[in-house]
């Protein structure tokens, strides 16, 4: 079945540093590929998608790239903030429209 | 602009309680999906209604049920309520439109504690 593995936390960094993320797949067909952010006492929300190989998704200054050949698609920041201090979830989309979720990595940014 | 409404925020129940958690979404949004979420766990799926008037289960179901109540309504209950359901549950919705991609909102998520 589809799986998402992504690396283990915590993810300590200090302000200003380079993030980034891993997250690689197993899936058959072509699979949409999401981050989900979730800050501290909240839900999940979308932080950005993309849909084809080498589609960039992009938002709040992250940015990730879905690499068919590598099956992944890795987050990254170029400087981070405290304000970014989070868990990170990578999910895939394969069929019908059941996500599956990564398990999560969470990330500190010490000021 | 409220999204997903999940109540109560915060429970404490003891052992064989019963509860009912409640979620409803206001995008018109044809699936409706509850998970649990563990410390140091990432989301794990408890039941999902693809549509109104259908529901399936998840990837842990035991102990729980659910019902699809209106195309708004999607709601979990605990009968016999155990220490290992000690977690936080989130409901979360979506729209199907041929193939995606299809994004998740999801709820602010219920606090349940079981002593």
């Amino acid at each position: 079945g589809d799986s998402v593995t992504q690396m283990e936390g915590p993810v300590t960094l200090s302000e200003e540093a380079f993030l980034t993320i891993n997250c690689t797949y197993t899936a058959t067909g072509y699979p949409s590929l999401f981050w989900y952010v979730q800050y501290p006492g909240e839900g999940l929300q979308l932080l950005l998608k993309a849909t084809k190989a080498d589609d960039k998704g992009s938002n709040k200054g992250f940015e990730a790239t879905y690499r068919k050949e590598t099956t992944s698609f890795h987050l990254e920041k170029g400087s981070v903030q405290v304000s970014d201090s989070a868990v990170y979830f990578c999910a895939l989309n394969n069929a019908g429209n059941m996500l599956t979720f990564g398990g999560g990595t969470r990330l500190m940014v010490k000021p | 602009n409220a999204g997903v409404t999940q109540t109560p925020k915060f429970q404490v129940l003891k052992t064989g309680q019963s509860m009912t958690l409640q979620c409803a979404q206001d995008m018109n949004h044809n699936s409706m999906y509850w998970y649990r979420q563990d410390p140091g766990m990432g989301l794990r799926l408890i039941y999902y209604s693809a549509s109104e008037g259908t529901t399936d289960k998840g990837e842990v179901p035991n102990g729980y049920n659910v019902s699809r109540l209106n195309k708004r309504e999607f709601s979990l209950r605990l009968e016999s309520a155990a220490p290992s359901q000690t977690s936080v549950y989130f409901c979360a919705s979506s729209e199907v439109r041929g193939r995606g991609p299809y994004g998740y909102t999801f709820g602010s998520g219920t606090r349940l504690t079981v002593v």
